[in-house]
C-alpha cells in the first residue's frame, strides 16, 4: 500500500537554530500535505504543494515538493518555542491521504 | 476552532465490549475521514466518506464500521473491543474528496480500553 516516511522521528533544538523534516514516498504523489499537531491538539492544516519542484514560504517556514514528486520537506529558520508540536506530512493517492509518522519538535529556550 | 465536532471527547470501556463514535463536520463539508492516533504508531487512515458513499478505506478492522448519514454527520463503531484498540479518533472533514481539499481535525475522542 502507499506510505509515507518522514525523519528524523524526534529532534530537539535550541532556540535559534534551524529545524528540517523530510518525506519520502517510493511512488508518484498527487499532491503533498502538511500539518502541525501542538501537544494534546489535533492535527492543524499548514500548507498543500501540487506542483513539481514547488517551493512556499510562511514566515519562517519553507516548504519545498521534488521534481519527481515523491519527497518533501519543511524548514524552519530560527526556530521558536512555539514551534513545538509534531509536523505530519500526508501524501495524497486519488481520494487517500496518509500521513507519515511525524516529526516531533522539541524547542529548549 | 476547526468546526468539526466529536463527541464523546473521552470514553473508558471494557474489553469485548462496543462503543459508538460521533462525528459532526464543518458546515459545507461533504467528505469525512476517520483516523485513529496511537503512541507508537501515528495517524492511521481508517475510512472516508463523501456525501454518504465510502470513498476510500484503510487500515480499518473488520470490527470495526463507520456510516455518514443523510445530514453528513458521521458515526464509527468499534466492536469487541480490545486492550490495543485504545487510542485517539480523529474525525476530519474537507470540503470534497478530491486532491486539492485540506482536512479539519476535530479534537478527537480519547478511547481507553480496560
Amino acid at each position: 500500500g502507499q506510505q509515507v516516511m518522514q525523519i528524523p522521528q524526534y529532534q530537539h533544538v535550541q532556540e535559534g537554530e534551524d529545524f528540517t523534516t523530510y518525506c519520502n514516498s517510493s511512488t508518484t504523489l498527487s499532491n503533498i500535505q502538511w500539518y502541525k499537531q501542538r501537544p494534546g491538539g489535533h492535527p492543524v492544516f499548514l500548507i498543500q504543494l501540487v506542483k513539481s519542484g514547488e517551493v512556499k514560504k510562511q514566515k519562517r517556514l519553507t516548504f519545498q515538493f521534488g521534481e519527481a514528486k515523491k519527497n518533501s520537506s519543511l524548514h524552519i529558520t530560527a526556530t521558536q518555542t512555539t514551534d513545538v508540536g509534531t509536523y505530519f506530512c500526508a501524501g495524497r493517492w486519488g481520494n487517500k491521504l496518509v500521513f507519515g509518522a511525524g516529526t516531533i519538535l522539541r524547542v529548549k529556550s | 476552532d476547526s468546526g468539526v465536532t466529536q463527541t464523546p471527547k473521552h470514553l473508558i470501556t471494557a474489553t469485548g465490549q462496543r462503543v459508538t463514535l460521533r462525528c459532526s463536520p464543518r458546515s459545507g463539508d461533504l467528505s469525512v475521514y476517520w483516523y485513529q492516533q496511537s503512541l507508537d504508531q501515528g495517524l492511521q487512515f481508517l475510512i472516508q466518506y463523501y456525501n454518504g458513499e465510502e470513498r476510500a478505506k484503510g487500515n480499518i478492522l473488520e470490527r470495526f464500521s463507520a456510516q455518514q448519514f443523510p445530514d453528513l454527520h458521521s458515526e464509527l463503531n468499534l466492536s469487541s473491543l480490545e486492550l490495543g484498540d485504545s487510542a485517539l479518533y480523529f474525525c476530519a472533514s474537507s470540503v470534497e474528496p478530491g486532491a486539492n481539499s485540506p482536512l479539519h481535525f476535530g479534537n478527537g475522542t480519547r478511547l481507553t480500553v480496560t
